[in-house]
């Protein structure tokens, strides 16, 4: 699996839109693109994931740069409750295996 | 429909003390992966087990083990536990053809002490 970088932490506004980049300039053609989030002392929440095509859904919406070297994860309206750790990974879906190959993440707190 | 149940949440044992974790999926979920999470090392995928079968394996010592049964409850056990064993353990069950779409329980707080 790739290896992917993202920033340790970031800070957004309540209301605003947070944009969480992820670099992965590996990545090979089969790969997808996964973000999952930890709320503190929770177990992580898969929010959505993309091969090559921009993707929406009700959490949240991925935007992968065409060379697929790097991806952004918007938060639309962020709100208090979307503190928490964000994690990119990248692996291939092999429809099977379940290994989910965990970063570092970035430390997403949104203030009022 | 519930989510993952992992019992129980917390737990205190001493070293060389051995433990066993269990988890109920997902009715309907196949795939149950085992995960440790500490401060230091952050989330290390430790197995997975699909029709009572281990079908892919970490990089942890022996001592972890697990298993499935026809039911898809998993359990995993750690023996002669070691102070660095301390974590939260986390289950995730997922449907077969979309292990993408993992689904987490809330872990077990092991302190070894």
């Amino acid at each position: 699996d790739a290896k992917t970088t993202q920033p340790p932490s970031m800070d957004c506004a309540e209301g605003r839109a947070a944009n969480l980049p992820c670099n992965h300039s590996t990545i090979s053609g089969n790969e997808y693109v996964y973000w999952y989030r930890q709320i503190h002392s929770q177990g992580p929440q898969y929010i959505i994931h993309g091969l090559k095509n921009n993707e929406t859904n009700e959490m949240a919406s991925l935007i992968i740069t065409e060379d697929r070297k790097s991806s952004t994860l918007i938060l639309p309206h962020a709100t208090l409750r979307d503190t928490a750790v964000y994690y990119c990974i990248v692996r291939k879906n092999t429809g099977t295996a379940s290994k989910l190959t965990f970063g570092t993440g970035t430390r997403l707190q949104v203030t009022l | 429909k519930a989510g993952v149940t992992q019992t129980p949440r917390y737990l205190i044992k001493t070293r060389g003390q051995q433990v066993t974790l269990s988890c109920s999926p997902i009715s309907g979920h196949r795939s149950v992966s085992w995960y440790q999470q500490t401060p230091g090392q952050g989330l290390q995928f430790l197995f997975e087990y699909f029709s009572e079968t281990q079908r892919n394996k970490g990089n942890f010592p022996g001592r972890f083990s697990g298993r499935q049964f026809s039911n898809s409850r998993s359990e995993m056990n750690v023996s002669t536990l070691e102070l660095g064993d301390s974590a939260l353990y986390l289950c995730a069950s997922s449907l077969v053809g979309r292990s993408y779409e993992q689904y987490f329980g809330p872990g077990t707080r092991l302190t070894v002490t």
